[in-house]
């Protein structure tokens, strides 16, 4: 059962263009995290959102955390090829056998054409 | 500040062996969560670490065994690979407080040939 539904799965853009990717869930979660992967190599970690409603910025990137913690978009304004990988979000929710397990969706593969 | 380290980069084992990933936690960070990433999927918990216990744990079968050390490293331990075992091993690292920011390292590529 995959509990974080992201969408879309593949994407492929021109630079200068902007994507949104989404991230839904009929679950409630603590927290949310976006991660980036480049083959071969580990999720980096650009985000943590907490509360809902959230909006964080990091440079070109926007994300938002839905009014009831269930969903989270990101937003990236003028993509450029660095902007190339995997977007991962990642799901927390704090108590019983859950606490400390990080639900992942199953990724967005961005490319980037220049 | 030395992030998350694992080893090795890759291992070929073959059906039956047996296989130990290391992990060292990022400075500072006492808890340490596993988990398998096979090819186009998001990463899969398989249980996490805090003060040398299991704190939780994913769908795995008890095969998959870890260990934490004094030291806040960690070790996977696969029994009896299979096949489907061939994955990215990813460690991550946790600070004392916060909400549950995981910060991983590069993995470890096992193909189970």
């Amino acid at each position: 059962t995959q509990l974080l539904e992201q969408s879309p799965q593949f994407l492929s853009i021109q630079e200068g263009e902007n994507l949104t990717v989404y991230c839904n869930s009929s679950s409630v979660f603590s927290s949310l995290q976006w991660y980036r992967q480049e083959p071969g190599e580990g999720p980096v970690l650009l985000v943590t959102v907490v509360t809902g409603g959230e909006v964080k910025k990091l440079k070109r990137l926007t994300f938002q955390f839905g009014d009831a913690r269930k969903d989270s978009s990101l937003h990236i304004t003028a993509a450029q090829p660095g902007d190339t990988g995997l977007y991962l979000c990642a799901g927390a929710r704090t108590g019983g056998t859950s606490y400390g397990k990080l639900t992942f969706g199953q990724g967005t593969i961005l490319t980037v054409h220049p | 500040e030395t992030g998350v380290t694992q080893s090795p980069t890759h291992l070929i084992k073959t059906r039956g062996q047996q296989v130990t990933l290391r992990c060292s936690s990022q400075s500072g960070h006492n808890t340490v969560s596993w988990y398998q990433q096979a090819l186009g999927q998001g990463p899969q918990f398989i249980f996490q670490y805090y003060r040398e216990e299991e704190n939780g744990r994913g769908n795995f079968p008890p095969r998959f065994s870890g260990l934490q050390f004094p030291n806040y490293s960690s070790e996977l331990n696969v029994n009896a690979l299979e096949l489907d075992d061939s994955a990215l091993y990813l460690c991550a690292s946790s600070p004392p407080q916060g909400y549950n920011e995981q910060f991983f390292g590069p993995g470890t590529r096992l193909t189970v040939l």
